[in-house]
């Protein structure tokens, strides 16, 4: 049972460059998130989706996009990066929206330069 | 103020000690979860808990929902239990998460 995996764990990026992030679970969870986390910032909800089909935004949502693919899978596309995305990002997922644990795949660390 | 609030920032204790990390909150819950991060790691889910206490081996949950606060605890620290710990809760009804800044423990043996 793999729970949450994420790709790539490494990228460096140019500004200006596109990249996909891409989460997939393997627990039939409906909600599944993207976080960033920043030095002393905490984690921070880019986006989050409560169940198939449907995207939602969250604090940060700008310079990025989503697209829930199927129950199992919600990626995280950068169109054209900058220097301010360089974070490290965490894809999760929870079975429902509330009063569930919530899984975290092992994160993903992108620099833009 | 943030919803979310961990004391202390930073902990530094000797191996063997009782460690307590508070979280303090302002909003209506159903939820709060500990979790653990090790340096440069991912992120693992210790507990869950909307009232009362929970106990996993050295590691313990306790919640008060009146005071809205709640404390981690660990018994018999341990340098593998270095660390960075963040508090989140789950508001009543919502779907999103908020997180506690973290609190980094390091045991020292």
């Amino acid at each position: 049972n793999a729970g949450v995996t994420q790709t790539p764990k490494f990228q460096v990026l140019k500004t200006g460059q596109s990249m996909t992030l891409q989460c997939a679970q393997d627990m039939n969870h409906n909600s599944m998130y993207w976080y960033r986390q920043d030095p002393g910032m905490g984690l921070r909800l880019i986006y989050y989706s409560a169940s198939e089909g449907t995207t939602d935004k969250g604090e940060v949502p700008n310079g990025y996009n989503v697209s829930r693919l199927n129950k199992r899978e919600f990626s995280l596309r950068l169109e054209s990066a900058a220097p301010s995305q360089t974070s490290v990002y965490f894809c999760a997922s929870r079975r429902t929206q509330t009063g569930n644990t919530i899984y975290f795949g092992e994160g993903s660390w992108l620099t833009v330069v | 103020k943030n919803e979310v609030e961990q004391s202390p920032q930073n902990l530094t204790a000797q191996e063997g000690e009782f460690i307590t990390i508070n979280c303090s909150y302002s909003v209506g819950i159903s939820a709060l979860h500990w979790l653990q991060q090790h340096p440069g790691g991912g992120i693992v889910s210790l507990f869950m808990l909307s009232s009362g206490k929970k106990k996993h081996g050295r590691l313990i949950a306790t919640i008060n929902i009146q005071e809205k606060h709640s404390s981690l605890h660990i018994t018999a620290s341990h340098p593998r239990d270095s660390a960075v710990y963040i508090c989140a809760v789950s508001g009543q009804g919502a779907q999103k998460l908020v997180f506690g800044q973290g609190t980094r423990l390091t045991i020292n043996p």
